[in-house]
């Protein structure tokens, strides 16, 4: 999945611990995003950055924090693990022109469980 | 707030089977996309629809999009094992800058 990378593919974390997912796109596009990924939930948008210095919250935003200090970096911190965040993260960039033939890129993703 | 919807969410079927996988949406779109994951790997794309009657073909693969009935279809043909795998639709609503919304996937294994 070049074009998004994620760090780390695996961790485990025991509950209350922090952590931070890194993501990078070398395609230097505007809109990032991160997702989870749970059975039988699809895909669910935690938080969203249209831009540099700017963030959204998605739809399940609650323990989590996000960070887009640079076009190419958005990064997800868990402050305070909670066996319920146990989940597949991907990171994902948007084409740059959502009215082309280009789409949504995503990373090989993280395997988070949280003891 | 756009909800997308795919049906059936389990599908097994047998080699050599015709079969259609349904993706509805609730608000007005007009770019719709399909993907497929297979198991413990990212998200592969599969194809991109940008406007009403598009239809895109690879292999036995086969998507339309028609946006009055916000409804798009994944059409199997001649289905093959290789094919095992989970399809998602996705959608971007058709004004403001918000996110794509996934449908919750489609899991399906093609038996002999």
């Amino acid at each position: 999945n070049a074009g998004v990378t994620q760090t780390p593919k695996f961790q485990v974390l025991k509950t209350g611990q922090s952590m931070t997912l890194q993501c990078a796109q070398d395609m230097n596009h505007n809109s990032m995003y991160w997702y989870r990924q749970d059975p039988g939930m699809g895909l669910r948008l935690i938080y969203y950055s249209a831009s540099e210095g700017t963030t959204d919250k998605g739809e399940v935003p609650n323990g989590y924090n996000v960070s887009r200090l640079n076009k190419r970096e958005f990064s997800l911190r868990l402050e305070s693990a909670a066996p319920s965040q146990t989940s597949v993260y991907f990171c994902a960039r948007e084409p740059q022109d959502r009215a082309t033939n280009e789409k949504l890129f995503f990373g090989s993703g993280t395997q988070l469980s949280v003891l | 707030e756009l909800k997308v919807e795919q049906n059936p969410l389990f599908l097994s079927m047998q080699e050599g089977k015709n079969y259609t996988i349904y993706c509805n949406y609730s608000t007005t779109s007009d770019r719709l996309y399909w993907y497929r994951q297979d198991p413990g790997k990212s998200l592969e794309s599969l194809f991109v629809l940008l406007s009403n009657g598009a239809v895109k073909q690879e292999g036995r693969l086969m998507a339309s999009l028609d946006t009055k009935a916000r409804l798009s279809t994944l059409h199997i043909t001649a289905a093959v094992h290789d094919l095992s795998a989970t399809y998602f639709c996705a959608v971007y609503p058709k004004s403001g800058n918000t996110p794509l919304v996934f449908g919750k996937g489609t899991r399906l294994s093609v038996i002999a």
